[in-house]
């Protein structure tokens, strides 16, 4: 199973917004609403910010915001923080005999 | 809810790795959550290991990739639950993390992560 491909880093100034792709492939993306969002900053554990393709969790702010189409999802931040700079992963269901997998990971700098 | 990784920090080649993630706030025998076990490096990133959860009786999923070498098994009197990585390489060198999933496929809270180093 092929890690899911994101763009390696993205960039943005305080209060501009940005979009992190995640592609995969009719077996995972393309074929489960099970898409979900992770930010995670260094000596921490990932922190979960989007499931089930849009759904946010209590506390997550609604900055976040994911959508789907095809086997490409996205992760929106809106209004960009410096708090944000961080890497984010996406991860999607894919079957069950694959169970999951992980996106390659995108690094945002707020410049 | 809070989920600590510990273990040794370096193995060598051919042994087994032995890591255990200790719960606070939840029970390990909690039939409404699953237990996870995610490792990252820099070569593979990050790569979904294998969960143990309980519905009655425990159950076992292990990913493709570490099948043939992995157990998960919980500890309720501890509350706690473990990896057993055999045979290691370099390969399987990596942070190793452990995460809850009370869903269907996302992990809604992650341990700080123990890295593992394996090197004669």
């Amino acid at each position: 199973q092929s890690a899911l491909t994101q763009p390696r880093s993205v960039s943005g100034s305080p209060g501009q917004s940005v979009t992190i792709s995640c592609t995969g492939t009719s077996s995972d993306v393309g074929g489960y609403n099970y898409v979900s969002w992770y930010q995670h900053h260094p000596g921490k554990g990932p922190k979960l910010l989007l499931y089930d393709v849009t759904e946010r969790p209590s506390g997550v702010p609604d900055r976040f915001s994911g959508s789907k189409s095809g086997n490409t999802a996205s992760l929106t931040i809106s209004g960009l923080q410096a708090e944000d700079e961080a890497d984010y992963y996406c991860s999607s269901y894919a079957g069950s005999y694959f169970l999951g997998v992980f996106g390659t990971g995108t690094t945002v700098t707020v410049l | 809810v809070q989920l600590q990784e510990s273990g040794p920090g370096l193995v060598k080649p051919s042994q087994t790795l032995s890591l255990t993630c200790a719960i606070s706030g939840d029970s390990v025998a909690s039939e409404s959550a699953a237990w996870n076990w995610i490792r990252q490096s820099p070569s593979r990133g990050l790569e979904w290991l294998a969960r143990i959860y309980y519905r009655s009786k425990w159950y076992n999923d292990y990913a493709v990739s570490v099948k043939s070498r992995i157990t998960v098994n919980a500890d309720t009197s501890k509350n706690q639950f473990s990896l057993l990585l055999n045979s290691v390489t370099a390969e399987d060198t990596a942070v190793y993390y452990c995460a809850s999933m009370r869903r269907y496929w996302d992990f809604d809270l992650w341990g700080r992560g123990t890295p593992v180093t394996v090197s004669s």
